[in-house]
């Protein structure tokens, strides 16, 4: 069974430019997770889907930053204009979810996307 | 609000000796937990869990954690670690009522051959 795709793996950029982070979940996940995690720290969750709807969204901040999953499965986070915080490694996750009748509660991460801005 | 605390940031062991990765956590109803591990580059990948049931579970490549409600633990145990073991460890918990999985800062480990 594939895992989580992402892509980019490596991202650089200069502040102020505009960037976006792509996503492939597992087969047949409808829930769908965003996170970030700096240096030193563990992963903080940005936005959660339940198939194409963001159910969560409150740690996303949304001056900035923008993500859609139009068709319930793959999904992309952007960054517009990105800062010099921004940089960080960005992570998706995906696991099924309560609709699916199949009670699992673990998430799965896809490799990330380390992003640098310069 | 729910977190984590791993209050160690580094452990270090020697190959065959136990290993242990201590996780405390505060969550305000019942908890799910949860350990994964971190190569370099890579993804987190998922190791084990507590859901419900026996305080002792049992997870991927002999690691074991164990679920202490009185003491809110639920530290990560290998009877004999390997050099392979060195990775980056999170331990996460979430409310059962809610999806948010709350991360702790990590923990690296480091078996010295």
């Amino acid at each position: 069974e594939a895992g989580v795709v992402q892509s980019p793996r490596y991202k650089i950029i200069e502040k102020k430019q505009p960037v976006a982070f792509w996503c492939n979940p597992i087969s047949g996940h409808n829930t769908l997770y965003w996170y970030r995690q700096n240096l030193g720290q563990g992963p903080e969750l940005l936005i959660r889907y339940e198939n194409e709807e963001a159910v969560d969204d409150s740690q996303l901040p949304k001056d900035r930053f923008s993500a859609e999953r139009l068709k319930g499965v793959d999904s992309t986070l952007k960054i517009q204009p990105a800062e010099l915080g921004d940089s960080a490694v960005y992570l998706c996750a995906s696991s099924l979810g309560s609709t699916s009748g199949t009670a699992t509660y673990e998430q799965y991460f896809g490799p990330g996307t380390r992003l640098t801005v310069t | 609000a729910q977190s984590v605390a791993q209050p160690e940031d580094q452990v270090n062991v020697a190959e065959g000796n136990p290993l242990t990765v201590k996780c405390t956590y505060s969550v305000s109803g019942n908890p799910y937990l949860f350990w994964y591990v971190q190569y370099p580059n890579r993804g987190l990948q998922f190791l084990l869990k507590y859901i419900t049931g026996d305080n002792l579970v049992k997870g991927s490549y002999g690691f074991e954690a164990e679920f202490n409600k009185s003491q809110t633990s639920f530290h990560l145990k290998k009877p004999s670690a390997l050099v392979s073991d060195s990775a980056l460890y999170f331990c996460a918990v979430r409310d059962i009522k809610d999806y948010k999985l709350s991360f702790g800062a990590g923990t690296t480990v480091t078996v010295r051959a």
